[in-house]
């Protein structure tokens, strides 16, 4: 079993839709959770960056974590095609700082 | 734009060989990280300097090797190339000796690697 599972997808969606994207982990030492976005031929960039658990909110996006479940999300609202991309969630212990990754969900937004 | 540059874009090559892929990190930052992505695997970390000395070992392969050099640019050495080697590498650089939420991995647009 891989420390984080993430379904590859694809996830396709019409424009306009809430988009909710998810990762499990087995490792009960990760505390920093992250959530990066990579497009086609590009190479991996920082959407969202949370600590511990709770909900962090930044424009559309919304970043959610429940440790005791070892459970996170990803929420976008208002889906664009621009939102076309691979979604990797990422997350790393407290000491050690290397990221984690999960294989990366890709999701579609068709207008 | 990231940032951080890695050359070159695309590399074909042959089972056996050696291949040598450069990184230059974004100005300022210190630390080098190196990563691999296949599509079953995911993005793998391999090796990571920091201010020319290695800081920290993932998956990397034997037949693998990294260096950071005085200027800070990195070099990812493939040798003894096999077919299961074809992945993307990604480079990622970060200011300090760990990534946090004000140090974040900041990636280039990887060397895509083919051998056949």
């Amino acid at each position: 079993q891989k420390e984080v599972e993430q379904d590859p997808g694809p996830l396709s969606v019409p424009e306009g839709a809430i988009v909710s994207l998810n990762c499990t982990y087995s490792n009960s030492a990760f505390q920093y959770f992250m959530w990066y976005r990579q497009y086609s031929r590009k190479g991996p960039e920082l959407l969202m960056y949370t600590y511990s658990s709770g909900n962090k909110e930044d424009g559309r996006f919304t970043a959610q974590v429940d440790k005791s479940s070892k459970y996170i999300s990803l929420f976008i609202r208002d889906s664009q095609p621009s939102d076309s991309a691979t979604y990797l969630c990422a997350m790393s212990e407290g000491g050690s700082y290397i990221p984690t990754f999960g294989r990366g969900t890709s999701l579609i937004v068709h207008p | 734009d990231s940032g951080v540059t890695q050359t070159p874009k695309h590399l074909i090559t042959a089972t056996g060989q050696r291949v040598t892929l450069r990184c230059s990190p974004r100005s300022g930052d210190l630390s080098v990280y190196w990563y691999q992505q296949s599509l079953d695997q995911g993005l793998q970390f391999l090796i990571q300097y920091y201010n020319g000395e290695e800081r920290a070992k993932g998956n990397i392969l034997e037949r693998f090797s990294a260096q950071q050099f005085p200027d800070l640019h990195s070099e990812l050495n493939l040798s003894s190339l096999e077919l299961g080697d074809s992945a993307l590498y990604f480079c990622a650089s970060s200011p300090r000796d760990r990534s946090s939420y004000n140090s974040p991995l900041h990636f280039g647009n990887g060397t895509r690697l083919t051998v056949t």
